[in-house]
């Protein structure tokens, strides 16, 4: 079985940049999250999707990040405009619905804003 | 508020050794309980879970934890560690009717020879 996937892996980009990131589910899983990870620090939910509807978020800062999840399967999500202390690791994780809470996660994007 | 606690941020073991790494959850309900593993630049890879029922359960890698409602603890342990256990671990609680996870700050494992 496939797991998540996510692309890119690193990205580099300069202040007031936009960045997109995109994340493909484990094939049947209902739920999918994007998660801001700081170094030294605890993955932060970011927004959780439920299909193609959003379940939470209220931790992402909607004045310049955005997520979709059109189609219920694959999602992006978007900075603009990028900010230095978005330099992070975005992780995106799926799991079936009605789990409890165990989650799969991709491998990451790392970015660095310059 | 849910909220997790990890009182070690570094934890050194040599290989062979036992390990014990803690974790401290604050919770209303009956939480379900997770611990996750992440090697460098990788994502997370869940180790072993704990919804209701037996408070010992194993996971992955030879991994067990305890869930001890008591002490609102449920701490990861390993007879015997290996160099490939060297890697960071999160403890999260999830409130189960929403599957949202909160995540305590991480303990890096480092395993000498």
């Amino acid at each position: 079985e496939a797991g998540v996937a996510q692309s890119p892996r690193y990205k580099i980009i300069e202040k007031r940049q936009s960045v997109a990131f995109w994340c493909n589910p484990i094939s049947g899983h209902a739920t999918l999250y994007w998660y801001q990870q700081i170094l030294g620090q605890g993955p932060k939910l970011l927004i959780q999707f439920q299909n193609n509807g959003v379940v939470d978020d209220s931790q992402l800062p909607k004045d310049r990040f955005s997520a979709e999840r059109l189609k219920g399967v694959d999602s992006t999500l978007k900075i603009q405009p990028a900010k230095l202390e978005d330099s992070a690791v975005y992780l995106c994780a799926s799991s079936l619905a009605g789990s409890g809470g165990a989650q799969y996660f991709g491998p990451g994007t790392r970015l660095l804003v310059l | 508020a849910q909220s997790v606690t990890q009182p070690d941020i570094h934890i050194t073991v040599s290989e062979g050794a036992s390990l014990e790494l803690r974790c401290n959850y604050s919770y209303g309900a009956t939480p379900y309980l997770f611990w996750y593993v992440q090697s460098p630049g990788q994502g997370l890879q869940l180790l072993l879970k704990y919804f209701s029922g037996d408070t010992l359960v194993q996971g992955i890698k030879g991994f067990e934890a305890e869930f001890k409602r008591s002490q609102s603890s449920f701490n990861l342990r390993k007879p015997s560690v290996h160099w490939s256990d060297a890697a960071e671990y999160f403890c999260a609680v999830g409130a189960g009717n929403t599957d949202k996870l909160i995540f305590g700050t991480g303990t890096r494992l480092q395993v000498f020879p």
